[in-house]
């Protein structure tokens, strides 16, 4: 079954508007974390943002917010301001508490910031 | 910032040969994950290493295995390449901050072509 769902391959935005990238996951384990990572054409894995299961607080990093909606497990990251640098392949993924390090991922979201 | 070397960058090999990829974490950190991404299966969790002993082990044939040396420098090997094994290969490793904020850093990748 699939465990991270992203329901919009790709994604088109404005320059200097926000946009929301869509993330649900599936997991019976109460202790978990999210992580958004962001994949340029150069292939980097970079690292957006995280949100452990009993955070109480959406996480925030700069431009990026994530909308953790824990009982629709529901984890939509929200860039604002795009800007044209943000095009790129867009992976959520989680860790369930068992896992030790593993992270299963999504399939990705592909955004194209457009001027 | 936590920093994660992989070499080499780029490798082509034919099929039937085998493959071995190095993986070097900042010094200290004693875990490291493997990952294969691909465009048809995305980014797939392959093994996961901590003080020299592999603890979690993805859904890969018996030809790809890992191990992991005193200095936490990795290494994984591909016998018996092929086609489909054609991927970027990344590494990674976990890092846990204040308040349990946790973060994965991920290496440059070393992108594999079986020919």
């Amino acid at each position: 079954a699939q465990k991270i769902t992203q329901t919009q391959p790709g994604m088109f935005v404005q320059e200097k508007e926000a946009v929301t990238l869509d993330c649900t996951y599936d997991t019976s384990d109460p202790s978990y974390g999210l992580f958004w990572y962001k994949q340029p054409s150069s292939g980097e894995m970079i690292f957006l943002i995280y949100q452990g299961s009993y955070d109480q607080q959406n996480a925030t990093e700069g431009r990026y917010s994530l909308n953790f909606q824990k009982a629709r497990k529901s984890a939509n990251l929200v860039i604002s301001a795009s800007q044209l640098g943000d095009s790129a392949m867009y992976f959520c993924a989680m860790r369930e508490g068992t896992s030790y390090d593993k992270v299963i991922f999504g399939p990705g979201t592909s955004l194209s910031v457009i001027p | 910032k936590a920093g994660v070397t992989q070499t080499p960058r780029y490798l082509i090999k034919t099929r039937g040969q085998q493959v071995t990829l190095s993986c070097s974490p900042i010094s200290g950190h004693r875990s490291v994950s493997w990952y294969q991404q691909t465009p048809g299966q995305g980014l797939q969790f392959l093994f996961e290493y901590f003080s020299e002993t592999q603890r979690n082990k993805g859904n890969f044939p018996g030809r790809f295995s890992g191990r992991q040396f005193s200095n936490s420098r990795s290494e994984m090997n591909v016998s018996t390449l092929e086609l489909g094994d054609s991927a970027l290969y990344l590494c990674a490793i976990r890092t846990v901050g204040a308040g349990g904020r946790e973060t994965q850093y991920f290496g440059p990748g070393t992108r594999l072509l079986v020919l």
